[in-house]
């Protein structure tokens, strides 16, 4: 399995517009996670899918984030506008159940995209 | 919400064990805790979970007391390659809320030649 894919990699961007971030996660996992990471707050959970359905987007920081999962194989995070605060590692995790309404403790991480609003 | 508390930094050299301790006073009767490890440009990769006295598999050992308020994360003799930041996650996962996913900043673990 080639493991959660993230695409791009890098972007810079001005700031004003608008940006998506792309994932793909392994298959077969039925839940999906938005992380982002700066050094000062370190790695916080913006939103989690469970069969394509948003569980959980209290760690969406504004109006200007929001997320999709238009299939089981497709998520986007799009930034729209975009700000220099919104600087930061945006990483995809995905995971599958344990069990019946079970969460698996092991989430599979992508290698993240480095977002740099100027 | 379980919140967990680690030190921030540790230092350690080559060949020698590290233990990383956790606190978690609020910890629920139904959560676990859980271990990930995370390489400088890279996302966090899960190392280890439990939920009372001890777990061991080929990476590390997680040690749990009976009152479960913190856990400690030992790597035996540790490697230049062991050099990242350890985070200690608590929650339970059979409930649908993000709360669980609480990484903070984690341990930065700096093994020394």
């Amino acid at each position: 399995d080639a493991g959660v894919i993230q695409s791009p990699r890098h972007e810079v961007t001005e700031m004003g517009q608008e940006v998506t971030l792309r994932c793909k996660p392994i298959s077969g996992h039925d839940y999906l996670f938005w992380y982002r990471q700066t050094m000062m707050r370190g790695l916080e959970l913006l939103i989690y899918f469970n069969n394509n359905v948003p569980i959980d987007d209290s760690g969406m920081p504004e109006d200007r984030f929001s997320a999709k999962m238009p299939n089981a194989s497709f998520s986007t995070l799009k930034i729209q506008p975009s700000e220099p605060r919104d600087s930061a590692v945006y990483f995809c995790a995905s995971s599958r159940t344990a069990g019946t309404g079970i969460l698996s403790y092991e989430q599979y991480f992508g290698p993240g995209t480095r977002l740099t609003v100027t | 919400l379980a919140k967990t508390t680690q030190p921030i930094s540790m230092d350690s050299y080559e060949g020698q064990e590290v233990n990383i301790t956790c606190s978690h006073n609020n910890i629920a009767t139904n959560d676990y805790i859980t271990w990930y490890q995370q390489f400088p440009s890279q996302g966090p990769r899960f190392i280890i979970q439990g939920y009372k006295t001890k777990v061991t598999n080929e990476v590390a050992s997680l040690f749990i007391p009976a009152d479960r308020k913190s856990s400690t994360l030992s790597l035996p003799r540790v490697s230049l390659s062991d050099t990242a930041v350890y985070y200690c996650l608590v929650g339970d996962h059979g409930t649908n809320t993000g709360n669980q996913f609480y990484f903070g900043t984690g341990t930065s673990l700096t093994v020394i030649p």
